[in-house]
């Protein structure tokens, strides 16, 4: 049973550049959510998929936009990249968000390293 | 809004109990969790706790919840170099299912 899936593992990006990360969630879960995670921080939520749709965002601009596709695969592009941007992305999945009796357990993936210079 | 408080560093001698420490402010909190990261790597779920019981034992690691205090510590017995990581609590509050995290604990377990 393959867990949260995320590509690429690494990258290096040029300010102003935009980027496309892509997260495949475990087996059997609908639901994807994207965090940044800076260094030394903990993971800052950006916003989560269900559906097809986002269904609630964090405090990111516009900038960070994403897409779900039919088989809950998920996409988180970045436009208009700043230094500031340079961190780890982690993609996140669940089962849903109404199955309060399964724990709601979220599974993490293993990240994408972004660096802008 | 939410806020998930931990202290930054633990320092164990291998064989020892670890206690990491954790205060939330949002007194709706559903599910509170511990992952675990190590160098470089994504997030391990490690235990997770709904707010109705007060703890939680698996193996190693019991979970315990304060709800009153709004504190949740995490204990793992008999420490091992392998559990060297940063831990993080993470709390959801009703109905939205999405966690916060806190800055993390970063253990070290020296022998």
């Amino acid at each position: 049973d393959a867990g949260v899936t995320q590509s690429p593992t690494h990258l290096i990006k040029t300010r102003g550049q935009q980027v496309t990360l892509r997260c495949s969630p475990k087996s059997g879960h609908d639901t994807v959510s994207w965090y940044q995670q800076a260094l030394g921080q903990g993971p800052q939520f950006i916003f989560q998929y269900y559906e097809e749709e986002e269904r609630q965002r964090g405090n990111f601009p516009d900038r960070f936009s994403g897409h779900q596709f039919p088989n809950y695969s998920s996409e988180l592009n970045v436009n208009a990249l700043l230094l500031g941007d340079s961190a780890l992305y982690l993609c996140a999945s669940s089962s849903g968000l109404d199955r309060v009796d399964s724990g709601n357990t979220i599974y993490f993936g293993e990240g994408s390293w972004l660096t802008v210079v | 809004g939410e806020d998930v408080e931990q202290s930054l560093f633990l320092s164990v001698r291998e064989g020892d109990s670890s206690v990491i420490n954790c205060t939330y402010t949002d007194s709706s909190s559903t599910y509170l969790y511990w992952y675990k990261q190590e160098p470089g790597a994504g997030l391990q779920l490690l235990t997770y706790i709904f707010s109705n019981m007060d703890m939680k034992q698996d193996q190693r690691l019991t979970v315990l919840l304060n709800k009153k205090d709004k504190h949740l510590s995490l204990r793992i017995a008999d420490t091992q170099t392998g559990d060297s990581a940063i831990y993080f609590c993470a709390d959801t509050s009703g109905g939205s299912y999405i966690p916060t995290f806190g800055r993390g604990t970063s253990l070290i377990v020296h022998p």
